[in-house]
């Protein structure tokens, strides 16, 4: 079973502060999703990433592959409360199959 | 709207009873999973149909049994419900895209999912 592991588990955050979560793995992928998951909702795409060292910019998130595509960041700058949220990645291991990491819970508070 | 809408929302329960969640999407998608994401907010998957045949079963009890009627709808039923079984479930579709030498689904439309709690 591959397993991904998430970083932190549980982030709690004043607005304005910047942070960093991670997505790691000891496989190599072909490519990786982040989603973004709010309270009583199902998760919702915000980025896919392809290529090792990529970097893709939404607003004030960044996220980045690993350039040996095992691993993943995902930088929030000047961070708001409509930020607040669980963080999912989950790779493409196959067709017809995404797992998901263990996930971080953002908080940020106003 | 174009959607992955199921239901019901909330489904309370008594051990030993029997239940089905339904779920439908309308963005066309051929490829439609149930995922059971439990109180850690782990997100696993349960089974993954595409074109209504069953693709991925990923060791789930048997008693658990998804039905395709049609590549929009993807229904779960639930025999003799355990206290175990109390999670969040979530419906999510997406589509297959073929290149010249491999196939991959694009990323996962997700339902609101349904809390069921077994009681």
């Amino acid at each position: 079973t591959q397993l991904l592991e998430q970083s932190p588990q549980f982030l709690s955050i004043q607005e304005g502060e910047n942070l960093t979560v991670y997505c790691n793995s000891s496989s190599v992928f072909s490519s990786l999703q982040w989603y973004r998951q709010e309270p009583g909702e199902g998760p919702v795409l915000l980025v896919t990433v392809v290529t090792g060292g990529e970097v893709k910019k939404l607003k004030r998130l960044t996220f980045q592959f690993g350039d040996a595509r095992k691993d993943s960041s995902l930088h929030i700058t000047a961070a708001q409360p409509g930020d607040t949220g669980l963080y999912l990645c989950s790779p493409r291991t196959g067709t017809y199959k995404y797992i998901f990491g263990t996930g971080t819970r953002l908080k940020v508070l106003a | 709207d174009t959607a992955v809408s199921q239901t019901p929302k909330y489904l309370v329960t008594q051990m030993g009873n029997d239940k089905s969640i339904k779920c439908e999407q309308n963005l066309g998608h051929d490829t439609m999973y149930w995922y059971k994401q439990d109180s850690k907010k782990f997100l696993k998957i349960m089974f993954s149909y595409n074109n209504k045949e069953l693709i991925i079963n990923e060791t789930v009890p048997n008693r658990f049994s998804p039905k395709s009627p049609d590549k929009a709808h993807l229904n779960l039923h639930i025999n003799s419900l355990e206290l175990g079984d109390s999670a969040v479930y979530f419906c999510a579709s997406s589509q297959t895209a073929y290149s010249r030498s491999s196939s991959y689904n694009s990323p996962l439309h997700f339902g609101n999912g349904t809390r069921l709690t077994v009681t």
